[in-house]
């Protein structure tokens, strides 16, 4: 079993609707992030959490929110999705035991149509 | 502010000769550095990280990465190319402020037989 583990893996929806997309790790790392890939442009950080009480935006947070429901669980929402939010997006954990290092999830391809 | 730059968006590589996939960042104080890997449909893998100590920095899969700090670059080797190598390829550094990683664009490498 994965040790970060997205839902849905694949999702298509319509311009205006809601959707959210889930995470949740077995790693037992205290802190988590949402990226999002688009070609061209590398990874880029959406939000940040570095326990449950902590949530941080990062360098592209417009138009999206996040909950961290537990320490293992951290849910990215898009309240009214447009088409320039299709991408890939990775749910990532990492803790300081773990020197920094990040591990990723197998990713939430989403498009919107 | 951090940053790092992956200067080629694509390596071309024939299998069994040395492949080098370069990186430069630019950082305040000391700079951790990593490498990922990305295959096909699938999130991202930790390579190998620099955090201290010596420059040369082994990693997974027969990777290894030479740290220059007068030329603030963090190569990613591998001395014999395999075709099963061919992925998209991701440099990241540390926010000393912030613990975020910031990631490059990504090089694809092609190894071809």
């Amino acid at each position: 079993d994965a040790d970060v583990t997205q839902t849905p893996r694949n999702r298509i929806t319509k311009t205006g609707k809601r959707i959210m997309l889930e995470c949740s790790q077995t790693k037992g790392h205290d802190r988590m992030y949402w990226y999002r890939q688009d070609p061209g442009l590398g990874l880029r950080l959406i939000y940040y959490s570095f326990d449950v009480k902590d949530i941080n935006k990062g360098e592209i947070s417009d138009g999206y929110s996040v909950s961290r429901q537990a320490q293992a669980k951290f849910s990215l929402s898009l309240e009214s999705a447009i088409p320039n939010q299709t991408a890939l997006y990775f749910c990532a954990t990492s803790d300081w035991n773990s020197g920094n290092t990040i591990y990723f999830g197998e990713g939430s391809w989403l498009t919107v149509v | 502010a951090q940053s790092v730059a992956q200067p080629e968006d694509q390596v071309n590589v024939a299998e069994g000769n040395p492949l080098t996939v370069k990186c430069t960042y630019s950082v305040s104080g000391n700079p951790y550095l990593f490498w990922y890997v990305q295959y096909p449909n699938r999130g991202l893998q930790f390579l190998l990280k620099y955090i201290t100590g010596d420059n040369l920095v082994k990693g997974s899969y027969g990777f290894e990465a030479e740290f220059n700090k007068s030329q603030t670059s963090f190569h990613l080797k591998k001395p014999s190319a395999l075709v099963s190598d061919s992925a998209l390829y991701f440099c990241a550094v540390r926010d000393g402020n912030t613990d975020k990683l910031i990631f490059g664009t990504g090089t694809r490498l092609q190894v071809f037989p």
